[in-house]
């Protein structure tokens, strides 16, 4: 089954403690992409990765950091978290759809608590 | 600076028609999309216009004006099902991986 998986789906964590969240693709995509949600304010990219190795920073980049040393894999990491990352997080993998569209397939989210 | 705007709420009734509409300013453009996303759950992909035009599929259609900066969601024979949150989103940057959603649009699908 094609699917893009996280962990964990939910953490509730402390100010500066470093946190990783993993993402995980089956589908051989190329690009991937991380974002975090917010009521009110829709989806905004944080991080994006054209192929391993090949990172770049989205809208809101502040405060993260990721890695794709594995096309399948794309952690994203909090080195200090702050109550202003508490969010519902999505990672996402990109493809062209088979009729011509560019489609993404997101995750089933982490819903991240910073105290 | 990159903004969407769509409305935050429309309600319709079970089989009516209804539109969601999209305006966009970007600094790059590759296409529009449309997701849609019920509580609790993630963003699921509905279309994409890369061109201007109308783009069908099943009950949906997406239009897309790359000249007005404009582009909207139509749904017809609305079911109760549909009630969920859509996002329209431009697909830009220097290599098209760049995203900007929309703040989302609350439907509400009443019987």
């Amino acid at each position: 089954e094609a699917q893009v998986t996280q962990n964990p789906r939910y953490l509730i964590t402390v100010t500066g403690k470093k946190l990783t969240v993993t993402c995980s693709q089956n589908m051989n995509h190329e690009y991937m992409s991380w974002y975090r949600q917010d009521p009110g304010l829709g989806l905004r990219q944080i991080y994006y990765s054209m192929n391993v190795e090949v990172t770049d920073k989205g809208d809101v980049p502040e405060g993260y950091k990721v890695s794709r040393k594995e096309k399948r894999n794309f952690p994203l990491i909090l080195e200090s978290p702050s109550p202003n990352q508490t969010s519902l997080y999505f990672c996402a993998s990109s493809f062209w759809g088979t009729s011509g569209s560019y489609e993404q397939y997101f995750g089933p989210g982490t819903r991240l608590t910073v105290t | 600076g990159q903004s969407l705007e769509q409305p935050s709420e429309v309600t319709a009734v079970e089989g009516a028609i209804v539109q969601i509409n999209c305006t966009y300013q970007t600094s790059g453009f590759y296409g529009l999309s449309w997701y849609q996303q019920h509580d609790g759950g993630a963003p699921t992909f509905l279309s994409y216009n890369a061109l201007d035009g109308l783009e069908e599929t099943g009950r949906f259609s997406s239009f897309l004006s790359r000249s007005d900066s404009y582009g909207y969601l139509l749904l017809q024979e609305l079911q109760m099902k549909d009630s969920a949150s859509y996002f329209c989103a431009v697909r830009g940057g220097d290599y098209g991986q760049n995203f900007v959603f929309g703040p989302g649009t609350r439907l509400s699908v009443l019987p």
